[in-house]
């Protein structure tokens, strides 16, 4: 499969555990995106990376989320102290720098449940 | 006020009907205009795009862009048990890389 992929798929967690989850993009794609999805809202943006610059954060990253992506390749969101309102499905996203940014490809999410 | 706009329906429609599904916006700023396909728990899937204003087709889907109205439309032709998913606006700025949904429309293909 040469597509996103996310990894966890489904991650539960106390309130107040860090969590972190992973994404490896369509390989070349130099541009990885994050989003988050609430139940019947459609995705909101949260970062961009090009490369391994991260280029731009949402207000919604607040200093509880950090994202990186060392080598440019793979991409981690890492989450501290989780509140239940941080549960969510979280995307990734990538595309391809001969493509415009619309043309981004998604992964199958991680779900994340805070209890 | 959101950016932009969908009918969170759901609707529910017999097999072979025309589905149509629109979104408003209120951002003149965006170019590109694009609908995406989502199945329950999967990520989104780019179906269509289009730039500015326009129609354009892709099999038994039209997209339809009215940039003077704000008003963005998909048609669905024939519509299949498998086009049951929730279908998801979204459009973007020229030169911008953060995508702008709606909030999806759940559409349901009935036998």
């Amino acid at each position: 499969d040469t597509g996103v992929s996310q990894d966890p798929r489904h991650k539960i967690t106390k309130r107040g555990q860090n969590v972190t989850f992973r994404c490896d993009p369509i390989s070349e794609h130099n541009r990885l995106y994050w989003y988050r999805q609430t139940l019947g809202q459609g995705p909101e943006f949260l970062t961009y990376f090009q490369n391994e610059a991260q280029l731009e954060k949402s207000r919604l990253l607040s200093d509880r989320f950090s994202a990186e992506r060392p080598k440019g390749s793979f991409s981690t969101l890492e989450i501290q102290r989780t509140e239940q309102g941080d549960s969510a499905m979280y995307l990734c996203a990538s595309s391809s720098p001969a493509t415009a940014a619309y043309e981004q490809y998604f992964g199958p999410g991680t779900r994340l449940t805070v209890t | 006020q959101k950016e932009v706009e969908q009918d969170p329906g759901p609707l529910s429609v017999p097999e072979g009907a025309i589905v149509s599904l629109n979104c408003t916006y209120s951002n003149s700023a965006f170019q590109y205009f694009m609908w995406y396909r989502q199945y329950s728990r999967k990520g989104p899937e780019l179906l269509m795009y289009t730039y500015s204003s326009g129609n354009k087709e892709d099999g038994r889907f039209t997209a339809q862009v009215d940039k003077s109205s704000k008003y963005i439309s998909l048609f669905i032709r024939d519509s299949q048990p498998s086009d049951s998913a929730t279908y998801l606006c979204a459009m973007i700025r020229s030169s911008a890389s953060k995508i702008i949904f709606g909030s999806g429309t759940r559409l349901s293909i009935r036998p």
